[in-house]
């Protein structure tokens, strides 16, 4: 099977602007999760999606958004960038069943200048 | 609530020595545990899992970890380092059911030749 994609793998963008990134699970895996990394607070947890739904999310404001597609891609938004927005930006996607593990992709990460 | 404890954001061993990487977890429910490893610009990879059953779960790379309820640990352990352990390693923690996975702060591992 594929992993898990996610594109693009790099962006630079300017304070003001907003950015969509996606992300393509793994074949059959109906989960997908985000989080933004960055090297003062490591992996902070933005949201989760299942079957198109929000499961769960994360303390962030709501410039962040997110969606799941039937297909189970994912999209997230960063409306109105800020220069702390820069990060690395990780999906993850989980097959069904509630102990297994996420498989990440290689993350897009963002510049914002 | 949960949330996960590393100690050490950075773990300097000898190749061949003991490799050790703590992590400490809070959970009001029996608790799923993980360690991820991230290589540099890459997603992270799961290196094993506790769910339930037996303590000591052994991982990819010869890494295994022991759950211990009264500690309330999940430590990361490697009778012999190897350079191509050196990475970033992250313990996580998932109270059970569909709850948000939660990160430690991550914990860079040195290998000296």
């Amino acid at each position: 099977k594929a992993g898990v994609t996610q594109t693009p793998r790099y962006l630079i963008k300017t304070r003001g602007q907003q950015v969509t990134l996606s992300c393509s699970p793994i074949s059959g895996h109906r989960s997908v999760s985000w989080y933004q990394q960055t090297p003062g607070q490591g992996l902070q947890f933005l949201f989760e999606y299942f079957s198109e739904t929000q499961r769960n999310k994360g303390n962030f404001p709501g410039r962040f958004s997110g969606r799941q597609f039937s297909n189970s891609r994912s999209e997230m938004n960063v409306s109105t960038l800020e220069l702390g927005d820069s990060a690395l930006y990780l999906c993850a996607s989980t097959e069904p069943g509630t102990v297994n593990e996420q498989f990440f992709g290689p993350g897009t990460r963002l510049t914002v200048l | 609530a949960q949330s996960v404890t590393q100690l050490g954001s950075h773990v300097s061993v000898s190749e061949g020595a003991l490799v050790l990487l703590r992590c400490n977890y809070s959970s009001s429910v029996p608790p799923y545990l993980f360690w991820y490893v991230q290589y540099p610009n890459q997603g992270l990879q799961l290196l094993l899992k506790y769910t339930t059953g037996a303590t000591l779960v052994k991982g990819i790379n010869g890494f295994e970890a022991e759950f211990k309820k009264s500690e309330t640990s999940f430590h990361l352990t490697k009778p012999s380092a190897h350079m191509s352990d050196a990475a970033e390693y992250f313990c996580a923690v998932r109270a059970g059911g569909y709850q948000k996975v939660t990160f430690g702060t991550g914990t860079k591992l040195q290998v000296i030749p």
